[in-house]
């Protein structure tokens, strides 16, 4: 089985511009996490989607958003960039045979 | 709130030693779930070990192992044998079960260096 996928895998913008990642889980997984990793902050939960329903949200501002398709892929928006969005951004998918969560490679955003 | 706390920030230790991890965690629940899991350098986490906590013996996994203290909160990473590809950033999290989903807590992380 294919791993978790996330395209693209670096991304550089500046203040103020919008920005969208896509993550695409393992087949048959219908459960899509989002996290934001900063050397300072960790791991920060920002959404999970299940079944194209986001059921649950971390603390972000609403710039953050989300989406998921009928083919359980995913796709994070983030509107009006500051530099403090600068981060890895990580997706995570579940099966509902598992208790763990399964990672994608990441998406490098580097805002200027 | 449930919180994952892991103290040591950065850690080293010589290839074919000893080295244990350590993490704290804070819940009222009595079944959840945790993990370690391992970020190297590339990026791409993956799962170490898992640990039910309704299961009193301790996960391991060929060379890693676990400490599971539900008393005690605490739940601390044992790598034996340590190779240099064991280098990378540890994260331990946290996992129970609400009711319509799953929520996960993560800790802050443990960079470990493995030295030759």
């Amino acid at each position: 089985k294919a791993g978790v996928t996330q395209t693209p895998r670096y991304l550089i913008k500046t203040r103020g511009q919008q920005v969208t990642l896509s993550c695409s889980p393992i087949s048959g997984h219908r459960s899509v996490s989002w996290y934001q990793q900063t050397p300072g902050q960790g791991l920060q939960f920002l959404f999970e989607y299940f079944s194209e329903t986001q059921r649950n949200k971390g603390n972000f501002p609403g710039r953050f958003s989300g989406r998921q398709f009928s083919n359980s892929r995913s796709e994070m928006n983030v509107s009006t960039l500051e530099l403090g969005d600068s981060a890895l951004y990580l997706c995570a998918s579940k099966g509902s045979g598992y208790n763990e969560q399964f990672f994608g490679p990441g998406t490098r955003l580097t805002v200027l | 709130a449930q919180t994952v706390t892991q103290s040591q920030p950065e850690m080293s230790v010589q290839e074919a030693e000893t080295v244990t991890l350590s993490c704290t965690y804070d819940t009222s629940e009595n079944n959840y779930y945790l993990f370690w899991y391992k970020q190297p350098p590339s990026r791409q986490m993956i799962l170490v070990i898992r640990q039910e906590a309704y299961k009193q013996q301790n996960a391991t996994e060929n060379r890693f192992s676990v400490n599971f203290q539900k008393a005690a909160k605490s739940f601390s990473l044992k790598i034996s044998d340590s190779q240099l590809g064991d280098t990378a950033m540890y994260f331990c999290a946290f996992m129970k079960h609400e009711e319509y989903f799953n929520k996960f807590y993560f800790g802050s992380g443990t960079k470990l260096n493995v030295k030759p």
